[in-house]
Protein backbone atom coordinates (compact mmCIF):
# COMPACT_ATOMS: atom_id res chain seq x y z
CA UNK A 1 0.00 0.00 0.00
CA UNK A 2 1.19 3.65 -0.69
CA UNK A 3 1.19 6.19 1.87
CA UNK A 4 1.63 10.03 1.62
CA UNK A 5 3.40 12.13 4.84
CA UNK A 6 2.70 16.03 5.17
CA UNK A 7 4.82 16.43 8.13
CA UNK A 8 4.13 20.21 8.68
CA UNK A 9 0.38 20.52 10.34
CA UNK A 10 0.58 24.57 9.97
CA UNK A 11 2.40 26.77 8.24
CA UNK A 12 2.63 30.72 8.13
CA UNK A 13 4.42 33.30 5.42
CA UNK A 14 4.20 36.60 5.36
CA UNK A 15 3.02 37.56 1.81
CA UNK A 16 5.55 38.01 -0.91
CA UNK A 17 8.08 35.80 0.95
CA UNK A 18 8.57 32.26 -0.48
CA UNK A 19 7.85 28.92 1.81
CA UNK A 20 8.05 25.17 1.01
CA UNK A 21 5.58 22.65 1.94
CA UNK A 22 7.11 19.04 2.67
CA UNK A 23 6.07 15.72 1.52
CA UNK A 24 7.17 12.14 1.36
CA UNK A 25 5.70 8.90 0.25
CA UNK A 26 6.25 5.35 0.34
CA UNK A 27 6.11 2.99 -2.54
CA UNK A 28 7.48 0.05 -4.31
CA UNK A 29 6.31 0.59 -7.43
CA UNK A 30 8.15 2.63 -10.03
CA UNK A 31 5.83 4.65 -12.49
CA UNK A 32 3.57 7.06 -10.79
CA UNK A 33 2.50 10.83 -10.32
CA UNK A 34 2.44 12.97 -7.74
CA UNK A 35 -0.04 16.06 -7.49
CA UNK A 36 0.07 19.17 -4.98
CA UNK A 37 -4.21 20.17 -4.68
CA UNK A 38 -4.82 23.60 -2.69
CA UNK A 39 -8.80 23.30 -0.51
CA UNK A 40 -9.56 27.04 0.37
CA UNK A 41 -11.35 27.60 3.16
CA UNK A 42 -15.09 26.58 2.25
CA UNK A 43 -14.16 25.85 -1.36
CA UNK A 44 -13.57 23.20 -3.06
CA UNK A 45 -10.34 21.39 -4.32
CA UNK A 46 -8.11 22.81 -7.11
CA UNK A 47 -5.00 21.24 -8.67
CA UNK A 48 -2.08 23.27 -8.25
CA UNK A 49 0.92 21.25 -10.01
CA UNK A 50 1.78 17.82 -11.14
CA UNK A 51 4.58 15.59 -11.50
CA UNK A 52 4.92 12.52 -13.46
CA UNK A 53 7.93 9.84 -11.85
CA UNK A 54 9.86 9.46 -14.82
CA UNK A 55 10.66 13.22 -15.48
CA UNK A 56 13.76 14.24 -13.94
CA UNK A 57 13.04 17.80 -14.58
CA UNK A 58 11.02 19.57 -11.74
CA UNK A 59 7.21 20.80 -12.44
CA UNK A 60 6.68 24.41 -12.15
CA UNK A 61 3.65 26.53 -12.36
CA UNK A 62 3.99 30.36 -12.12
CA UNK A 63 4.62 30.92 -8.78
CA UNK A 64 4.60 27.30 -7.96
CA UNK A 65 7.06 24.87 -8.24
CA UNK A 66 8.43 21.15 -7.30
CA UNK A 67 11.75 19.43 -6.00
CA UNK A 68 11.15 15.89 -6.58
CA UNK A 69 13.65 13.95 -5.50
CA UNK A 70 12.61 10.22 -6.23
CA UNK A 71 15.11 8.24 -4.48
CA UNK A 72 14.52 9.96 -1.47
CA UNK A 73 10.54 9.62 -1.94
CA UNK A 74 10.27 13.60 -1.71
CA UNK A 75 7.94 15.82 -3.09
CA UNK A 76 8.03 19.62 -2.04
CA UNK A 77 6.39 22.03 -3.22
CA UNK A 78 7.66 25.86 -3.25
CA UNK A 79 5.65 28.58 -3.13
CA UNK A 80 7.46 31.98 -4.73
CA UNK A 81 5.92 35.23 -3.65
CA UNK A 82 3.09 33.88 -1.82
CA UNK A 83 0.22 35.86 -1.83
CA UNK A 84 -3.10 36.28 0.77
CA UNK A 85 -5.02 34.06 -1.86
CA UNK A 86 -2.20 31.53 -0.96
CA UNK A 87 -4.27 30.85 2.45
CA UNK A 88 -5.44 27.65 1.82
CA UNK A 89 -4.92 23.43 2.99
CA UNK A 90 -2.31 22.15 0.67
CA UNK A 91 -2.44 18.12 -0.23
CA UNK A 92 0.48 16.15 -1.23
CA UNK A 93 -1.30 13.26 -3.38
CA UNK A 94 -0.27 10.36 -5.68
CA UNK A 95 -1.48 7.92 -7.68
CA UNK A 96 -0.04 4.59 -9.27
CA UNK A 97 0.07 4.19 -12.78
CA UNK A 98 -2.19 1.43 -13.35
CA UNK A 99 -6.22 1.28 -14.64
CA UNK A 100 -7.41 2.43 -11.42
CA UNK A 101 -6.22 6.72 -10.74
CA UNK A 102 -7.24 6.55 -7.15
CA UNK A 103 -5.49 8.98 -5.36
CA UNK A 104 -4.03 8.48 -2.11
CA UNK A 105 -3.73 11.69 0.14
CA UNK A 106 -1.43 13.45 2.87
CA UNK A 107 -3.14 14.47 5.79
CA UNK A 108 -2.33 18.13 4.37
CA UNK A 109 -0.62 21.33 5.56
CA UNK A 110 -2.41 24.75 6.98
CA UNK A 111 -0.83 28.09 4.71
CA UNK A 112 -1.74 30.88 6.36
CA UNK A 113 -0.20 33.81 4.42
CA UNK A 114 0.21 37.16 6.46
CA UNK A 115 -0.37 40.94 5.05
CA UNK B 1 -19.78 26.21 -15.15
CA UNK B 2 -19.56 23.18 -16.26
CA UNK B 3 -17.62 22.06 -13.15
CA UNK B 4 -18.25 19.31 -10.71
CA UNK B 5 -21.53 19.35 -8.63
CA UNK B 6 -22.66 17.54 -5.72
CA UNK B 7 -26.21 18.22 -4.16
CA UNK B 8 -27.25 18.57 -1.31
CA UNK B 9 -24.32 20.86 0.46
CA UNK B 10 -24.88 19.93 3.70
CA UNK B 11 -27.36 17.77 5.09
CA UNK B 12 -27.96 17.00 8.81
CA UNK B 13 -29.66 13.85 9.84
CA UNK B 14 -30.21 11.58 12.75
CA UNK B 15 -28.53 8.07 13.38
CA UNK B 16 -30.45 5.51 11.96
CA UNK B 17 -31.52 7.56 9.22
CA UNK B 18 -30.63 6.96 5.37
CA UNK B 19 -29.30 9.70 2.98
CA UNK B 20 -28.55 10.04 -0.33
CA UNK B 21 -25.75 12.29 -2.52
CA UNK B 22 -25.58 12.98 -6.03
CA UNK B 23 -22.86 14.03 -7.47
CA UNK B 24 -22.88 15.53 -11.20
CA UNK B 25 -19.67 15.01 -13.38
CA UNK B 26 -17.90 17.13 -15.97
CA UNK B 27 -19.75 15.66 -18.60
CA UNK B 28 -17.20 14.57 -20.90
CA UNK B 29 -15.68 12.67 -18.43
CA UNK B 30 -15.81 9.09 -17.77
CA UNK B 31 -14.29 8.67 -14.59
CA UNK B 32 -16.16 9.35 -11.34
CA UNK B 33 -14.56 9.25 -7.83
CA UNK B 34 -15.64 9.46 -4.51
CA UNK B 35 -14.07 10.77 -1.43
CA UNK B 36 -14.59 10.95 2.56
CA UNK B 37 -12.78 13.67 4.18
CA UNK B 38 -13.14 14.24 7.60
CA UNK B 39 -12.32 17.00 9.44
CA UNK B 40 -8.24 18.43 9.63
CA UNK B 41 -7.61 15.36 7.40
CA UNK B 42 -6.88 14.73 3.47
CA UNK B 43 -9.50 12.73 1.56
CA UNK B 44 -9.45 8.98 1.72
CA UNK B 45 -10.73 7.12 -1.33
CA UNK B 46 -13.99 5.43 -1.43
CA UNK B 47 -14.58 4.44 -4.64
CA UNK B 48 -14.56 4.85 -8.17
CA UNK B 49 -16.56 4.30 -11.57
CA UNK B 50 -15.67 4.33 -15.22
CA UNK B 51 -18.31 4.89 -17.17
CA UNK B 52 -21.50 2.57 -15.23
CA UNK B 53 -18.92 0.21 -14.12
CA UNK B 54 -17.82 0.33 -10.56
CA UNK B 55 -14.65 -0.87 -10.62
CA UNK B 56 -12.93 -0.28 -7.09
CA UNK B 57 -14.32 0.22 -3.49
CA UNK B 58 -12.07 0.79 -0.58
CA UNK B 59 -12.59 -1.10 2.55
CA UNK B 60 -13.58 1.90 4.32
CA UNK B 61 -17.03 1.49 1.79
CA UNK B 62 -19.18 -0.90 4.41
CA UNK B 63 -22.03 -2.32 3.22
CA UNK B 64 -24.11 0.39 4.73
CA UNK B 65 -22.54 2.25 1.71
CA UNK B 66 -23.99 2.24 -1.71
CA UNK B 67 -22.90 4.23 -4.75
CA UNK B 68 -24.45 3.72 -8.23
CA UNK B 69 -23.81 5.56 -11.85
CA UNK B 70 -26.53 4.01 -14.17
CA UNK B 71 -26.37 5.90 -16.92
CA UNK B 72 -22.44 6.68 -16.49
CA UNK B 73 -23.62 10.66 -16.23
CA UNK B 74 -24.69 10.77 -12.35
CA UNK B 75 -23.57 9.36 -9.87
CA UNK B 76 -25.42 8.65 -6.12
CA UNK B 77 -23.89 7.76 -2.76
CA UNK B 78 -26.48 6.30 -0.45
CA UNK B 79 -25.44 5.09 3.56
CA UNK B 80 -28.14 3.75 4.95
CA UNK B 81 -28.37 3.46 8.88
CA UNK B 82 -26.57 6.33 9.14
CA UNK B 83 -23.83 6.52 12.40
CA UNK B 84 -22.07 9.62 13.92
CA UNK B 85 -18.94 8.18 12.43
CA UNK B 86 -20.87 8.90 9.28
CA UNK B 87 -20.18 12.86 9.89
CA UNK B 88 -17.74 13.93 6.92
CA UNK B 89 -17.30 15.82 3.72
CA UNK B 90 -18.40 13.55 1.08
CA UNK B 91 -16.20 14.71 -1.96
CA UNK B 92 -17.33 13.65 -6.24
CA UNK B 93 -14.36 14.23 -8.19
CA UNK B 94 -14.18 13.38 -12.35
CA UNK B 95 -11.32 12.73 -15.05
CA UNK B 96 -10.78 11.54 -17.84
CA UNK B 97 -9.63 8.19 -18.63
CA UNK B 98 -6.00 8.68 -19.07
CA UNK B 99 -3.95 7.52 -15.65
CA UNK B 100 -2.33 10.79 -14.33
CA UNK B 101 -4.63 13.35 -15.53
CA UNK B 102 -6.20 15.92 -13.14
CA UNK B 103 -9.24 14.67 -11.18
CA UNK B 104 -11.62 18.06 -10.72
CA UNK B 105 -13.42 17.91 -7.87
CA UNK B 106 -17.13 18.85 -6.45
CA UNK B 107 -17.35 21.58 -3.38
CA UNK B 108 -18.34 17.73 -1.06
CA UNK B 109 -21.63 17.54 0.78
CA UNK B 110 -21.36 17.62 4.47
CA UNK B 111 -23.12 15.26 6.59
CA UNK B 112 -23.41 15.64 9.91
CA UNK B 113 -25.19 12.88 11.65
CA UNK B 114 -26.55 13.69 15.26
Amino acid sequence: AQTVTQSQPEMSVQEAETVTLSCTYDTSENNYYLFWYKQPPSRQMILVIRQEAYKQQNATENRFSVNFQKAAKSFSLKISDSQLGDTAMYFCAFVLNNAGNMLTFGGGTRLMVKP
Amino acid sequence: DTGVSQDPRHKITKRGQNVTFRCDPISEHNRLYWYRQTLGQGPEFLTYFQNEAQLEKSRLLSDRFSAERPKGSFSTLEIQRTEQGDSAMYLCASSRRTVGNEQFFGPGTRLTVL
